[in-house]
């Protein structure tokens, strides 16, 4: 069967940095995508990965190992405004997008 | 303003009742998809349309069916709604299907309850 696993929950402080692993067994990779989910709205595009290798943008950066079936996303100088659900998304050999259940991340003051 | 729109924004539901979720994008996306979305697991696709005129089966798609009359517009219809149908419905589009740089937009969400 196919799998997507990521935290359920992680808290960190205000100005720091957080990362959030997925680790995936899928039929076929067609890239991973990592989205970010405020509560009680639509999920939004924050980055994508196909090749191996780190993908900086802003204050985050995706990194994928295709090899390890393990990808992270990092967050960095985090803001209130970063609590939020962050899904992790592989799309398979049909592409189609496998979802994992996402990470909710608090952030303290 | 560019971008998907759903309709109803909720909904409570008799169970045994027909309903239909609307959803609508202008950006001439030709993909669209429809996923539930319930608490402790991912996204999961009930139907997708990969252009006009076709449709596809997801990974939970019993009790729902839909129809891509146009590019625009991809509703989904509970025929007679159960309580296990209570969820958050999202439509998504992408602008192709099949490649592999094919980010999905999402719109804002229908929350459904089935009573």
């Amino acid at each position: 069967g196919q799998n997507i696993d990521q935290p359920t929950e992680m808290t960190a402080t205000e100005g720091a940095i957080v990362q959030i692993n997925c680790t995936y067994q899928t039929s076929g990779f067609n890239g991973l995508f990592w989205y970010q989910q405020h509560a009680g709205e639509a999920p939004t595009f924050l980055s994508y990965n196909v090749l191996d290798g780190l993908e900086e943008k802003g204050r985050f950066s995706s990194f994928l190992s295709r090899s390890k079936g393990y990808s992270y996303l990092l967050l960095k100088e985090l803001q209130m405004k970063d609590s939020a659900s962050y899904l992790c998304a592989v799309m398979d050999s049909n592409y189609q997008l496998i979802w994992g259940a996402g990470t909710k991340l608090i952030i303290k003051p | 303003i560019a971008g998907i729109t759903q309709a109803p924004t909720s909904q409570i539901l008799a169970a045994g009742r027909r309903m239909t979720l609307r959803c609508t994008q202008d950006m001439r996306h030709n993909a669209m998809y429809w996923y539930r979305q319930d608490l402790g697991l991912g996204l999961r696709l009930i139907h997708y349309s990969n252009t006009a005129g076709t449709t596809g089966k997801g990974e939970v798609p019993d009790g729902y069916s839909v129809s891509r009359a146009n590019t625009d517009d991809f509703p989904l219809t509970l025929a007679s709604a159960v309580p296990s149908q209570t969820s958050v419905y999202f439509c998504a589009s992408s602008e192709v299907s099949g490649g592999s740089t094919d980010t999905q937009y999402f719109g804002p969400g229908t929350r459904l309850t089935v009573l």
